[in-house]
């Protein structure tokens, strides 16, 4: 499994937008990069998932470096409910390392 | 409606029981896992199971024994519990097993061992 190194924590305001950022240099080239959250007290929650191209979905963005050693997870408008643990998981299995913690201020 | 539910949700329990944690989805879907979440946070999957067969073992100790009596449920049983075990286990689906599937993650259960 490709090692992932994440921020400890960020902040963001609400409404702006949270750059959530990733590397994950080992991964290997049929990975694919898959994002999660996770609320204080419940299970992890799909966000989105890509392997070459940026994508696009109804929560949030991914936008994968070329050379896939790196991606960056995208809120547009972070809201109060943004708030949580974001995890990067490349691979074939999801394994979680310690992600980041996002505040989001009103 | 759950989607993937687990009971119970806290399991406090002496060293050297035996206890079990069940999973139900109610998704339809093929595959189902079971994730260890320890106390820093790092989750690491240590089964899956697709049509009620078994198509990963992770490196797991032989006290837990997953059985799938059919697609829609995944139970986890544990023999001789440890100081150790205390974790956080959720249940988790997918439509199917592949490396892209969405997984769709239960609530939680919190095994606290004495």
């Amino acid at each position: 499994d490709a090692k992932t190194t994440q921020p400890n924590s960020m902040e963001s305001n609400e409404e702006e937008p949270v750059h959530l950022p990733c590397n994950h240099s080992t991964i290997s080239g049929t990975d694919y990069i898959h994002w999660y959250r996770q609320l204080p007290s419940q299970g992890p929650e799909y966000v989105i998932h890509g392997l070459t191209s940026n994508v696009n979905n109804r929560m949030a963005s991914l936008a994968i470096a070329e050379d896939r050693k790196s991606s960056t997870l995208i809120l547009h408008r972070a809201t109060l409910r943004d708030a949580a643990v974001y995890y990067c998981a490349p691979g074939n299995k999801l394994v979680f390392g310690a992600g980041t913690i996002l505040r989001v201020k009103s | 409606d759950t989607a993937v539910s687990q009971t119970p949700k806290y399991l406090v329990t002496q060293m050297g029981n035996d206890k079990s944690i069940k999973c139900e989805q109610n998704l339809g879907h093929d595959t189902m896992y079971w994730y260890k979440q320890d106390s820093k946070k790092f989750l690491k999957i240590m089964f899956s199971y697709n049509n009620k067969e078994l198509i990963i073992n992770e490196t797991v100790p032989n006290r837990f024994s997953p059985k799938s009596p059919d697609k829609a449920h995944l139970n986890l049983h544990i023999n001789s519990l440890e100081l150790g075990d205390s974790a956080v286990y959720f249940c988790a689906s997918s439509q199917d097993e592949g490396r892209y599937s969405e997984q769709f993650f239960g609530p939680g259960t919190r095994l606290t061992v004495l």
